[in-house]
C-alpha cells in the first residue's frame, strides 16, 4: 500500500550510460515531481507535472527527460550519464500545485562509476 | 536569487525542548513548510503556516512572521527518534517549493 513508490532504490552504472527511474502513485494526486537531493543535501525541484502536463522545467541538461504516461505515473530517464549526475533523486506528488504537501517516494541512489 | 537559511546542525537533549530557525527570502510567498527527514530516507511533511502566528500539532509547532521573513519550528518533549534533518521550504509566487539545505538535529540521552 507505499503511496508513492520509485524504482530501483540503488542504481549503479557507468559513465556514458543512459538509464531510467520510474515512479508511480495511487494516492490520486494529480501533481508528480522529481526533485535532485546532491551530497549537501539541498532538494533541487528538476520537473512537475500536472495531469500529464509539464508545469516546471528547471535548468536541468536536457540528457534528463521526464515522461508521464498518465497523471499516476512519472518516470526520469536520463541518457549520457555524468559523474556529476551521482545522487539521489526523489519522486514526489500532491493534490494540487498550490497549498498542498507533498509526499515523496523513497529516493532513489545513482552512483556513476 | 532566493534564499533559505537554517543552521546546519544543532545538538539537544531528550525530554528538553529545541527551536529550530528559518529566514528566507524569495520571489514571493504563498506558504512555509516542514519537513522530517530521517538519514537514508524520504521527507515527510510535518507542518505549513500561511499566516503570521503558531500552529500546534502535538509535539511539534511552527511560527511564521511574514513581515520578517522568519519561521521557527518547536520541538518538545523531545524523543531519541526526533534525531532528523528538518527541511525549511517556502512555496514561491510560482507556487515552486524552495528548499532549505536542513538543520541536522541530533538528540542525546
Amino acid at each position: 500500500d507505499t503511496a508513492v513508490s520509485q524504482t530501483p532504490k540503488y542504481l549503479v552504472t557507468q559513465m556514458g550510460n543512459d538509464k531510467s527511474i520510474k515512479c508511480e502513485q495511487n494516492l490520486g494526486h494529480d501533481t508528480m515531481y522529481w526533485y535532485k537531493q546532491d551530497s549537501k543535501k539541498f532538494l533541487k525541484i528538476m520537473f512537475s507535472y500536472n495531469n500529464k502536463e509539464l508545469i516546471i522545467n528547471e535548468t536541468v541538461p536536457n540528457r534528463f527527460s521526464p515522461k508521464s504516461p498518465d497523471k499516476a505515473h512519472l518516470n526520469l530517464h536520463i541518457n549520457s550519464l555524468e559523474l556529476g549526475d551521482s545522487a539521489v533523486y526523489f519522486c514526489a506528488s500532491s493534490q494540487g500545485v498550490d497549498l498542498q504537501p507533498q509526499h515523496f517516494g523513497d529516493g532513489t541512489r545513482l552512483s556513476i562509476l | 536569487g532566493q534564499n533559505i537559511d537554517q543552521p546546519t546542525e544543532m545538538t539537544a537533549t531528550e525530554g528538553a525542548i529545541v527551536q529550530i530557525n528559518c529566514t528566507y527570502q524569495t520571489s514571493g510567498f504563498n506558504g512555509l513548510f516542514w519537513y522530517q527527514q530521517h538519514a537514508g530516507e524520504a521527507p515527510t511533511f510535518l507542518s505549513y503556516n500561511v499566516l503570521d502566528g503558531l500552529e500546534e500539532k502535538g509535539r511539534f509547532s511552527s511560527f511564521l512572521s511574514r513581515s520578517k521573513g522568519y519561521s521557527y519550528l518547536l520541538l518538545k518533549e523531545l524523543q531519541m527518534k526526533d534525531s532528523a534533518s528538518y527541511l525549511c521550504a517556502v512555496m514561491d509566487s510560482n507556487y515552486q517549493l524552495i528548499w532549505g539545505a536542513g538543520t541536522k538535529l541530533i538528540i542525546k540521552p
